[in-house]
């Protein structure tokens, strides 16, 4: 348990879907992330959140959208997603020392 | 683009042995981490280190961090199964406010009882 908790753990959803995954934390970190996981892949940074503004995106498709209410949820809102958009999307956050705690992650399956 | 190559990239060994993963860089790094991450869950901080040259020991686990901020190891003695998984290293970066994490693709461990 890192005090990190996303949600829902495993989503299967249709191309033409719309869905939200869900992360928590109430460490008292400044700074939310959104990762995304393939296999043969290393971490990919989508998403950089430092008190609630996004400080960062990493040229994530529109089709992904992010939204961060406060500093300790944030959001990514899916819709059209792509069968290559299947993959692991973790959600960390940290303070400014930068160590970060992942949640478990959401398993998404794209069909 | 920062860039950090993990070597080996997978890594099979028996219960017992002693081996060594690595995690290197062109780039300095103002401090480095290494995760383990097991198959379904998300990545856990194993462990920072911040000045050059700096070893630090988790158990059986040690790290170290090169002198020039650019590279480092991680040796594990007397591997155990449970010591099986998918070890990442993380260089950090500050730029003002903003806060970025560049991971590796890691190493994938097995430890064979």
């Amino acid at each position: 348990e890192t005090g990190v908790t996303q949600t829902p753990r495993h989503l299967v959803m249709g191309m033409t879907n719309k869905k939200s995954l869900k992360c928590e934390q109430h460490l008292g970190h400044n700074a939310m992330y959104w990762y995304k996981q393939s296999a043969k892949k290393p971490l990919e940074l989508m998403f950089v959140y430092n008190f609630k503004e996004q400080t960062e995106n990493n040229s994530v498709p529109s089709r992904f959208s992010p939204e961060c209410p406060n500093s300790s949820h944030l959001f990514l809102h899916l819709h059209t997603l792509q069968p290559e958009d299947s993959a692991l999307y973790l959600c960390a956050s940290s303070r400014e020392d930068f160590e970060a705690f992942f949640g478990q992650g959401t398993r998404l399956t794209v069909v | 683009t920062q860039l950090l190559e993990q070597s080996p990239q997978f890594l099979s060994i028996q219960e017992g042995e002693n081996l060594t993963v690595y995690c290197n860089s062109s780039s300095v790094f103002s401090s480095l981490q290494w995760y383990r991450q097991e198959p379904g869950e998300g990545p856990v901080l194993l462990v920072t280190v911040v000045t050059g040259g700096e070893v630090k020991k988790l158990k059986r686990l040690t790290f170290q961090f090169g002198d020039a901020r650019k590279d480092s190891s991680l040796h594990i003695t007397a591997a155990q199964p449970g010591d099986t998984g998918l070890y990442l290293c993380a260089g950090a970066r500050s730029g003002g406010s903003n806060y970025k994490l560049t991971f590796g693709k890691g190493t994938l461990l097995t430890v064979n009882p």
